[in-house]
């Protein structure tokens, strides 16, 4: 069965550094998506992915955030300069079809930790 | 603001008895709803959904209820097992034509335990 796989599993950087988490979302979907859970609390959207450019972010995604499909496979998130409150974990999803109207899969996150 | 929440954080069961977990959506535009598992470590793993023009929907072992009059939602899990026992999302979405691009909104989550 087809899943979304995403790199690395685990994630600690110190603040300030960049990072750059990597997802691959199911090969025939063309919606992509990076979502957040702090510790304890709820999944929280960043941003959807269509077409080659963002179609819709949050409040979170601000300008410390980018996103990147780099080649036919990959879909990136960095944080250009981390915060310790950017220590989450950090899921990726796909769809095949619109996300409001078609099923979003989830990947199994990277648990990213900043000191 | 506009929001999904959960009745309740915790449901222990017995394995063999049916599970029911509640959702409350106060946004009455959401037309698309979804039930994901979550287990420890790992990522949302996807149960069944529902859009608007429907009120029930079933799947394997599980059955989705949606009222619209009161925004309600819940999730039927039958013959509950052991392996279900995982913290269960209710999530929703506007969807397109309200404005969404494939926002979802997430609950709480409220955590079922099995007991064997």
């Amino acid at each position: 069965e087809p899943e979304v796989t995403q790199t690395p599993s685990h994630q600690v950087t110190q603040m300030g550094q960049e990072v750059i988490l990597r997802c691959v979302p199911i090969s025939n979907h063309l919606y992509f998506y990076w979502y957040r859970q702090i510790l304890g609390q709820k999944v929280e959207f960043l941003v959807s992915f269509y077409n080659n450019e963002i179609s819709e972010k949050s409040e979170i995604f601000d300008d410390q955030f980018s996103v990147e499909r780099p080649d036919g496979s990959n879909f990136t998130l960095k944080i250009r300069s981390t915060k310790l409150e950017d220590s989450a974990m950090y899921f990726c999803a796909s769809s095949e079809g619109q996300g409001g109207q078609e099923t979003q899969y989830f990947g199994p996150g990277t648990r990213l930790l900043v000191l | 603001g506009e929001s999904v929440g959960l009745h309740l954080p915790t449901l222990s069961v017995q394995e063999g008895d049916n599970s029911i977990i509640n959702c409350a959506y106060s946004n009455s535009a959401s037309d698309y709803f979804i039930w994901y598992k979550q287990e420890s470590g790992k990522g949302p793993q996807f149960i069944i959904d529902i859009r608007s023009n429907m009120d029930k929907r079933q799947g394997q072992r599980v059955t989705v209820l949606l009222n619209k009059t009161v925004k309600h939602l819940s999730l039927q899990i039958a013959a509950t097992q052991p392996g279900d026992s995982a913290v269960y999302f209710c999530a929703e979405n506007v969807g397109y034509y309200g404005g969404s691009q494939g926002n979802l909104i997430f609950g709480k989550g409220t955590k079922l335990s099995v007991k064997p």
